[in-house]
């Protein structure tokens, strides 16, 4: 139980366009999902939460009019990466929390 | 602003020996969870903590809380290649939350 999924897996874009990313709760309903970015070698960054039905909170320093975050129903999160630069390249780890939080299995993004 | 640090960030180890990283934090918290990565994969949860002198363990890793002292420790025993991984310790940001805070990792290397 407990399994969240993530699509695409991996994606290439390029640089100015935009890149949406889902993040579903497979097997439960989820109150909560965050989203995560990783650079190599480096933790994971929290970017923001986001609650079915309400605007997603960000982080210090996280831009929300560039990290787009929907979620629209107890099982579906998606994150949109508008504009993207090649600086965005990242794995973008989703989670969705019922009493603790599962991961997904992240999705590389390359901007190009 | 709750902060948790891991140390070391980097070990390297022979198989069959034993070693322990250390997750201190700054702030009371209720939960401490410990994860392994693998390279270019997400979270795989090994251990959730709840209470002072909690200790789970699995296979060769054994984890404990003492939350008087605010430290968790991961003891590796006899430690095998397939170990090799980065570990991850991440404390629950505030009372009734999902949050999680992270600390940098401990990128583990196992030498046979």
């Amino acid at each position: 139980g407990a399994v969240v999924s993530q699509h695409p897996s991996w994606v290439i874009c390029k640089s100015g366009t935009s890149v949406k990313i889902e993040c579903r709760s497979l097997d439960f309903q989820a109150t909560t999902m965050f989203w995560y970015r990783q650079f190599p070698k480096q933790s994971l960054m929290l970017m923001a939460t986001s609650n079915e039905g309400s605007k997603a909170t960000y982080e210090q320093g996280v831009e929300k009019d560039k990290f787009l975050i929907n979620h629209a129903s107890l099982t579906l999160s998606t994150l949109t990466v508008t504009s993207a630069h090649p600086e965005d390249s990242s794995f973008y780890i989703c989670s969705a929390s019922i009493h603790e939080q599962y991961f997904g299995p992240g999705t590389r993004l390359t901007v190009t | 602003e709750l902060k948790v640090e891991q140390n070391p960030l980097f070990l390297s180890m022979q198989e069959g020996k034993n070693y322990t990283i250390y997750c201190n934090y700054s702030t009371t918290s209720d939960r401490l969870y410990w994860y392994r990565q693998d390279p270019g994969k997400s979270l795989e949860s090994l251990f959730v903590l709840l209470s002072n002198g909690a200790v789970k363990q699995e296979g060769r890793l054994m984890a404990s809380l003492d939350t008087k002292a605010r430290l968790s420790t991961l003891h590796i025993t006899a430690a095998v290649h397939d170990l090799s991984a980065t570990y991850f310790c991440a404390v629950v940001t505030g009372a009734g939350s999902y949050q999680l805070t992270f600390g940098k990792g401990t990128k583990l290397s196992v030498i046979p």
